[in-house]
This record gives C-alpha cells, structure tokens and sequence, in this order.
C-alpha cells in the first residue's frame, strides 16, 4: 500500500498563476483532507471532504478550491496563487468510527507538496 | 476558541537527556489525543493516540504520554533522547469527526 501519496512535491508559481495539487489514497477513507503547514503555526485545515460528492470549509479556506473527484482522489486548486500561499501543503484521510459513544479519527498523512509564490 | 497550545517551541538536548514536551488544549468535552513526529523533509508520522482508557499510552520508538483530563494536558515524554529523534513534534486534538486541531509544533534538536 502507498498510503496517501501526492504530486507534485515542489512547484514555483508566478503571482496570479494557477494550479491544482493532488492527493490520492489508497487505504479506502472515506475522509480526505488538505493542511498548510507554516512555520510556527502548525498545520491547518483548509478544506475536508467527509465522503465521495462532499466537501466543506476548514480554517483557512480563502483562495482555494478543491474536488472530491472519487473516494480516492481529492484535488486542491489555487485559480490565482499570491506570495501568501506560499507554504507546504499536506493531504491527509482518514476513517471515522463510533464506539461507545465517542468518535475515533486517525489521519494519515502524504509527503507534502512545497509550493513558492514569487 | 479552541485551542492547542504546545509550549516549548525549541527544545536542545544532549543524547541521553530525559524528554517531556508540554501540550494543553482547550476544550471541555471528550477527545482523542495525537502526537505527531516529523522529520526534516519528511511527512507526519502517528508517534502515539489516546482515545480512552488508560491515560499512559506507549507509542513508537520509546515514547509515552499521559492524558490529565483535570490539566487538560497530553504531554509526550522519552526518558534518554538520541540523536535520530530530532525532528518537530506536533501535539493534535480532534474536537470532532473532521476537526483535527494541531499545535504550533516542538523543534527537538539532539546533540550528539
């Protein structure tokens, strides 16, 4: 099993240039995510995607899109990049079970791309 | 608002050194309990998870936490540190199904 892989690992965007990064898992989650890692902030959520067909706003979801293509593949696009989307970039799945009242989510995470706006 | 405060944000050590890095969150009800390692260039890796019982969880590579829920602390401790667990830790509480909250994250530097 690869896990959750994603492409491209780097990439160097003019201003206004676009782009789409993608994430693919092949652990069979229904959950897919996408983070921006910044020094000194941690990761935060920029989209999730609860099952095949949805998605929904995470934290910082200002100047992306993103597409639930199928229960493996879930995209996240910049239509015009600026200098502060420059950051690395993380996609994560996971599956949600209850038990006992309570809810169990373990992501798991890909390699990361690192995007530079000039 | 919910938070996850981790409080160290550079950690030097010597190898053999004792290791506790501090986590607190702020939120009142039940949660599960990540701590994430990342080593440069590489991506999250799960060190451990606490979602209930025992509050002492063993995970990979030596490491343990322990879950005070009166503190609402998960602090990840390692009783001798080597040079190859240099990396940056990241702390995770998951609020809810697709809330995932993560800390600033702990830079560990291992002298040799």
């Amino acid at each position: 099993n690869a896990g959750v892989t994603q492409t491209p690992k780097f990439q160097v965007l003019k201003t206004g240039q676009s782009m789409t990064l993608q994430c693919a898992q092949d652990m069979n989650h229904n959950s897919m995510y996408w983070y921006r890692q910044d020094p000194g902030m941690g990761l935060r959520l920029i989209y999730y995607s609860a099952s095949e067909g949805t998605t929904d706003k995470g934290e910082v979801p200002n100047g992306y899109n993103v597409s639930r293509l199928n229960k493996r593949e879930f995209s996240l696009r910049l239509e015009s990049a600026a200098p502060s989307q420059t950051s690395v970039y993380f996609c994560a799945s996971s599956e949600i079970w209850m038990g006992q009242g309570d809810t169990y989510n373990e992501q798991f995470f890909g390699p990361g791309t690192r995007l530079t706006v000039l | 608002a919910q938070s996850v405060s981790q409080h160290n944000h550079h950690v030097i050590l010597s190898e053999a050194a004792s290791l506790e890095l501090g986590c607190n969150y702020s939120y009142g009800g039940t949660v599960n309990l990540f701590w994430y390692v990342q080593y440069p260039g590489q991506h999250l890796q799960l060190l451990l998870k606490y979602f209930s019982g025992d509050p002492l969880v063993k995970g990979i590579k030596g490491f343990e936490a322990e879950f005070i829920k009166s503190k609402f602390s998960f602090n990840l401790r390692k009783p001798s540190v080597q040079w190859s667990d240099t990396a940056e830790y990241f702390c995770a509480v998951n609020l809810g199904p697709n809330d995932m909250r993560f800390g600033a994250g702990t830079r560990l530097t291992v002298k040799p």
